[in-house]
């Protein structure tokens, strides 16, 4: 899988929208985008993916890059429960079930 | 309520002795996977299977072994030839398809004395 590059850390206040960065230059034409996020003490939990357009679900929205060199993740309003580490992965869609390739992903910090 | 269940939460043993951690899902997914995470770092993977009774070797195999018997169960053992076992194990499934969700579980983290 190609590799991310993901600031360490990001704060923000509640209440407002966040811009989690992903930089994927590598990406391939059949790469998959995925963001998964790790609360405290606990394993990930799935956000969002998208291939080429942008995506929206419950959670967030993701606005991938005309490139696709990029992405951001975006929570439109911030609460204290949405501090975790953001992990931003790449998917070759032909790779079937092998395991997810992690990096240090972004360490978002919510202020009250 | 379907979901992956790992136990125990907390595990102790002592250096040289092989150490079993459950992994259990009700997802009806073929794939199971298994991760280790240290402190600061991200998961990496240890084992995989993409249906019942087989299994490949992830980044970090060595001193480790699986089982897929049943398609509900991956149990990992860490044997006594893994150097560093202390770490946060956590186990996931998924459909089995690139796109597919992970689904993870709770998490292990075992602590060698």
């Amino acid at each position: 899988d190609a590799k991310t590059t993901q600031p360490n850390s990001m704060e923000s206040n509640e209440e407002e929208p966040v811009h989690l960065p992903c930089n994927h230059s590598t990406i391939s034409g059949t790469d998959y985008i995925h963001w998964y996020r790790q609360l405290p003490s606990q394993g990930p939990e799935y956000v969002i993916h998208g291939l080429t357009s942008n995506v929206n679900n419950r959670m967030a929205s993701l606005a991938i890059a005309e490139d696709r060199k990029s992405s951001t993740l975006i929570l439109h309003r911030a609460t204290l429960r949405d501090a975790a580490v953001y992990y931003c992965i790449l998917r070759d869609r032909r790779g079937g079930a092998d395991g997810l390739t992690f990096g240090k992903g972004t360490h978002l910090i919510i202020q009250p | 309520d379907g979901g992956i269940t790992q136990s125990p939460k907390y595990l102790f043993r002592k250096e040289g002795q092989n150490v079993t951690l459950s992994c259990e899902q009700n997802l009806n997914h073929d794939a199971m996977y298994w991760y280790r995470q240290d402190p600061g770092q991200g998961l990496r993977l240890i084992y995989y299977s993409q249906i019942v009774n087989d299994f490949q070797k992830g980044d970090i195999a060595e001193g480790y072994s699986v089982s897929r018997e049943k398609k509900e169960s991956f149990p990992l053992t860490v044997t006594s030839a893994q150097k560093n076992p202390t770490a946060f194990y956590l186990c996931a499934s998924s459909r089995g398809l690139a796109e597919d969700t992970q689904y993870f579980g709770p998490g292990t983290r075992l602590t060698v004395l």
